[in-house]
């Protein structure tokens, strides 16, 4: 079952604008990575935020945990038309403390208009 | 050179058929994934290995076997080919913790006529 749930399924803005994505997860974890796709092709991995963290920055990426929520968020600022991707939520497996793979969400697809 | 690499990147199969999906990487990482990617659905885990003598089942590992031939390489066959094995598989590969980021290959379309 999935462990990760991106919200929405697809998005659509206007270059220049904010993107925020959502996760949510059902067990405990370690940490959630978030990864991106572009089509057809293998994952890139973008950002880590650790159990005992809330907020991450990387470049133009945010990211947000919140474990009593079992949620995180992930903010694109400033959209640029490269950024047109697919983008997962990864969890480190159900048991939350083993490295047995990583629990993908379905993802949001993620467009951004000229 | 990419650092995980696949072969083929793209395969035509009937059903029945036996395959081998093949996966090598440069990072000299323990631990090796296998996983599937269907539309809508993201990704599952089909096999992982923690090193060569160490081989683990994941979500979705029936119809799938694997063989760890070398810390570098890590194969994922289908013994007998149906269509709703057609799908996208990634190799990934992470340190030896396992619980940092993990590094995928570009990916395998395989069509099951």
């Amino acid at each position: 079952s999935q462990q990760g749930e991106e919200d929405p399924q697809a998005l659509s803005i206007q270059e220049g604008e904010n993107a925020t994505m959502n996760c949510s997860y059902k067990t405990s974890i370690n940490n959630l990575q978030w990864y991106r796709q572009n089509s057809g092709r293998g994952l890139v991995h973008l950002i880590l935020i650790r159990s005992n963290e809330r907020e991450k920055h990387s470049g133009r990426l945010r990211v947000t945990l919140d474990t009593s929520k079992k949620s995180s968020s992930l903010l694109i600022t400033a959209s640029r038309a490269a950024d047109t991707a697919s983008y997962f939520c990864a969890t480190d497996g159900n048991s939350g403390g083993g490295a047995d793979g990583l629990t993908f969400g379905k993802g949001t697809h993620l467009i951004i208009q000229p | 050179d990419a650092d995980v690499t696949q072969t083929p990147r793209n395969r035509i199969t009937k059903t029945g058929k036996r395959i081998m999906l093949e996966c090598s990487q440069t990072k000299g990482h323990d631990r090796m994934y296998w996983y599937r990617q269907d539309p809508g659905l993201g990704l599952r885990l089909i096999y992982y290995s923690f090193d060569v003598k160490d081989i683990n089942k994941g979500e979705i590992s029936d119809g799938y076997s694997v063989s760890r031939q070398a810390q570098a390489k890590f194969s994922l066959s289908l013994e007998s080919a149906i269509p709703n094995q057609t799908a996208l598989y990634f190799c990934a590969t992470s340190d030896e913790t396992g619980l940092e980021t993990q590094y995928f290959g570009p990916g395998t379309r395989l069509l099951v006529l």
